[in-house]
């Protein structure tokens, strides 16, 4: 089945770029997501990108797949202490269903 | 455009009772899915429609749970004789007909007690 998997955690310092990484299973992956949760909140979508693509950016944010490792990373420039939450990598595969990460909590350092 | 609404934010209930969440969609979302969220976990799918039709349910959704969408806008998800780990979040969530992007609402907590 899909699976999708993250580090769970990474500090930075306010100002420097963050990169946070992701890997999934599912070779009919479509659409790949990075969601941002603060506490107490729901999903925020913050970007998504076809499998077909290598690269998005949108502002400070640039996205990277690597469908051959089946890799994906969110760069985050600039890093702000707003910044700070839980970020979650997600797939869609062939069907409906979207199948997230355990997420990443990002630590900003003032 | 008010984005996914979810309705009641917060549920404290005791064992064995039942309760209700209601979801309202972003207008004209024909797609609505269901989520369950616990401390420490990534969103895991329950359930998603097309329109009225129920067209995927995962495992995970016992014959505790039922989901309904009857008139394919807002939906709701009964869960009957709660349990204490039914204790979660509950998300909803929403895209257009041949969307790419789908849309999170701020969840349902349920605590059972």
């Amino acid at each position: 089945g899909e699976d999708v998997e993250q580090s769970l955690f990474l500090s930075v310092r306010e100002g420097d770029s963050s990169v946070i990484n992701c890997t999934y299973t599912d070779s009919s992956s479509t659409y790949l997501y990075w969601y941002k949760q603060e506490p107490g909140a729901g999903l925020q979508l913050l970007t998504y990108i076809f499998s077909n693509m290598d690269m998005k950016q949108d502002q400070r944010l640039t996205v990277l797949l690597n469908k051959k490792d089946k890799h994906l990373s969110l760069r985050i420039a600039d890093t702000q202490t707003g910044d700070s939450a839980i970020y979650f990598c997600a797939e869609k595969g062939g069907y409906q269903k979207v199948t997230f990460g355990t997420g990443t909590k990002l630590q900003v350092i003032p | 455009d008010t984005g996914v609404s979810q309705d009641p934010r917060h549920k404290i209930t005791k064992r064995g009772q039942n309760v209700t969440f209601r979801c309202d969609p972003i207008s004209e979302h024909n797609r609505l899915y269901w989520y369950r969220q616990t401390l420490g976990q990534g969103p895991e799918f329950l359930t998603y429609f097309q329109n009225e039709a129920q067209l995927e349910k995962s495992r995970l959704l016992s014959d505790r749970f039922s989901a309904e969408r009857p008139k394919g806008s807002f939906s709701t998800l009964e869960i009957q004789r709660t349990e204490q780990g039914d204790s979660a979040m509950y998300l909803c969530a929403s895209s257009q007909p041949g969307g790419d992007t789908i849309y999170f609402g701020e969840g349902s907590w349920l605590t059972v007690v």
